[in-house]
């Protein structure tokens, strides 16, 4: 398996409050990635990115931002949570990037409320 | 507008036959394809990808077949087993971009 550890696992919070989510890999993979998870959406892109200090936007990223200031870790953050932004956030990472496959976390669980 | 759709959100098969999970896609662009297996409380897992210059491509009891002109795929899981059980994404991508997924088909095998 590959070595992608995701925190929290699960986390309730209120509406307005700011929330960070890491995801940490032991892989050195140079590419990772944020995705939710909706029910009829399947897995849509938040931000990615391909190296230390390197992120892009994805498909969905209003309302998120991000951080990689080491290799290992790829922090996401909900700068003030809404309700809209309850879901399940899944890390990935890649040695490739999008022309090979993507291993995942196991994913975090937030409810905003 | 959904440019990556399983249009069967379940499908439930007797363990021992043939499963057939269904994709298609809108983007003529994408080259590159991926199935994704997930189970409960867990993330996705790769399965199994195929690239735009083949039509098929197999991985013991997983093949998938790619019909470009009808901008359609497909996986075949043959035997079934129980522990198929799971949710299947499909996922594509055009020229190493984003990958883009289906919102998923939840495969029930029957004892």
């Amino acid at each position: 398996d590959a070595g992608i550890t995701q925190s929290p696992r699960h986390k309730v919070t209120e509406t307005g409050t700011p929330v960070t989510l890491r995801c940490h890999q032991t892989e050195n993979h140079r590419y990772m990635y944020w995705y939710r998870q909706d029910p009829g959406h399947g897995l849509r892109l938040i931000h990615y990115s391909y190296g230390v200090k390197d992120t892009d936007k994805g498909e969905v990223s209003d309302g998120y931002s991000v951080s990689r200031s080491k290799t290992e870790d790829f922090l996401l953050t909900l700068e003030s949570a809404t309700s809209s932004q309850t879901s399940v956030y899944f890390c990935a990472i890649s040695g490739t990037g999008f022309t090979g496959e993507l291993f995942f976390g196991e994913g975090s669980r937030l409810t905003v409320l | 507008d959904q440019q990556v759709k399983q249009n069967s959100p379940s499908l439930s098969v007797q363990e021992g036959r043939i499963s057939i999970l269904n994709c298609d896609y809108t983007n003529s662009m994408f080259d590159y394809f991926l199935w994704y297996k997930k189970y409960p409380a867990e993330g996705p897992t790769f399965l199994i990808s195929i690239s735009s210059i083949k039509d098929k491509n197999e991985d013991g009891r997983f093949t998938v077949f790619l019909n470009k002109s009808a901008k359609h795929l497909s996986l075949h899981i043959v035997p079934s087993q129980p522990g198929d059980s799971a949710v299947y994404f499909c996922a594509a991508s055009a020229n190493g971009q984003n990958f883009v997924f289906g919102p998923g088909t939840r495969l029930s095998v029957l004892p």
